[in-house]
């Protein structure tokens, strides 16, 4: 079982819709989660970043942690052709030095 | 202007060459590290440095050695590299104190070819 797993895509949605991406993760003691958009050759772009079980948002994005189910998502609202890009997952044991990446899910906003 | 950046952003180089890869940061963040992107393999991480006197290997150091000269400038080094080298290769960086104290931020990224 992969440490983090995020479905690979490519979850199309057409423009103005909702986006809803999903990751899973194995270590119970993983206690940071970041969502980071990555465009084709660019680097990692940092999203959000979540702690506590339940909602945050952040003007269209809103992370959802749920730890007793080992789950965090990423809802994207009103969703935009240049949102298009290739999603990461990432946890983090707070305090040390391991980052676990997810490889991606590939997202495509449809004009 | 740009918080992390990376020199250079693209390089060819040949098998055996001894190849650098800088990493600069006006963040003002303690922690540094070094990544490598290859397709379906997702970043994985070569070295990490906490502050300048701490370095430590991460999961594939081998072939790689890195120098942190200050805290704002982090550098790696193929000795001598090899085509499965090639990758994209990502400088991070993320804070040890305050709030969101531990969101890693990454640099622009350098394209490594090897012959």
């Amino acid at each position: 079982q992969k440490e983090v797993e995020q479905n690979s895509g490519p979850l199309s949605v057409p423009e103005g819709a909702i986006a809803s991406l999903n990751c899973t993760y194995s270590d119970r003691v993983s206690q940071s989660f970041f969502w980071y958009r990555q465009y084709s050759g660019k680097s990692p772009e940092l999203i959000m970043s979540i702690y506590s079980n339940g909602d945050k948002e952040d003007g269209r994005f809103t992370a959802q942690l749920n730890k007793a189910s080992q789950y965090v998502s990423l809802l994207i609202r009103d969703s935009q052709p240049s949102d298009s890009a290739t999603y990461l997952c990432a946890v983090n044991k707070m305090g040390t030095y391991k980052y676990i990446f997810g490889t991606g899910t590939r997202l495509k906003v449809l004009a | 202007d740009a918080d992390v950046t990376q020199t250079p952003r693209n390089r060819i180089t040949k098998t055996g060459k001894r190849i650098m890869l800088e990493c600069s940061q006006t963040k003002g963040h303690d922690r540094m590290y070094w990544y490598r992107q290859d397709p379906g393999l997702g970043l994985r991480l070569i070295y990490y440095s906490f502050d300048v006197k701490d370095i430590n290997k991460g999961e594939i150091s081998d072939g790689y050695s890195v120098s942190r000269q200050a805290q704002a400038k982090f550098s790696l080094s193929l000795e001598s590299a090899i085509p499965n080298q090639t990758a994209l290769y990502f400088c991070a960086t993320s804070d040890s104190r305050g709030e969101g104290y531990n969101e890693q931020f990454f640099g622009p990224g350098t394209r490594l070819t090897v012959l």
